[in-house]
């Protein structure tokens, strides 16, 4: 098993610019997250999904959107990114109701 | 204040050296707490869980909670370099262990020396 991954590991925005950050995972967990982790501030939930078709907010959704069709995807979207933004992201997964959660290795997110 | 302070460190040790890390939280509903091990330049990974109070022992990691304190710790006895990492301590409400709504503290860098 590939476990979670992330894609790009690295990018480099202007603001204004949208862009999406990719998370899979291939052991069919049913939940996913996605987590920021800033200098400071530690990890904080933005958005979580508890099975394809189903999202909620977390602490942080605020110029985030997401949306799950299927098990192994969970995409982030930045709609207009903003310097705030810069920040490293992190996709999760478990199998509920008490598996603990699996990270993906990270995106860097620098919005200039 | 934040829910969850845990003092960032640095924290340098020698090999061998029992280390101890902490994290105090002020939220009396949080019901399960955790540590992650994160490396430099990659995603947490669990490293130990408890529920409620007491300790609970894995290796060379005890880990222990004291919620009448709101205080919990991580001791790592013979501290290895590859221990050196960053220890994130997370909690969450309710009876749903892993629930997403996890509180994370910022983190404590450790680094063992040689």
């Amino acid at each position: 098993n590939a476990g979670v991954t992330q894609t790009p590991k690295f990018q480099v925005l202007k603001t204004g610019q949208s862009m999406t950050l990719q998370c899979a995972q291939d052991m069919n967990h049913e939940y996913m997250s996605w987590y920021r982790q800033d200098p400071g501030m530690g990890l904080r939930l933005i958005h979580y999904s508890v099975g394809a078709g189903i999202t909620d907010q977390g602490e942080v959704p605020n110029g985030y959107n997401v949306s799950r069709s299927t098990t192994e995807d969970f995409p982030l979207r930045l709609l207009s990114a903003a310097p705030s933004q810069t920040s490293v992201y992190f996709c999760a997964s478990r199998r509920p109701p008490r598996e603990t959660q699996y990270f993906g290795p990270g995106t860097r997110l620098l919005v200039l | 204040q934040k829910e969850v302070e845990q003092d960032p460190g640095p924290l340098s040790v020698p090999e061998g050296a029992i280390v101890s890390l902490n994290c105090t939280y002020s939220n009396s509903a949080f019901q399960y707490f955790m540590w992650y091990r994160q490396y430099s330049r990659k995603g947490p990974e669990l490293l130990m869980y408890t529920y409620s109070s007491g300790n609970k022992e894995d290796g060379r990691f005890t880990a222990q909670v004291d919620k009448s304190s709101k205080y919990i710790s991580l001791f790592i006895r013979d501290s290895q370099p590859s221990d050196s990492a960053t220890y994130l301590c997370a909690m969450s409400e309710g009876s749903n262990f892993g629930n997403e709504k996890l509180t994370f503290g910022t983190g404590t860098r450790l680094t063992i020396i040689p």
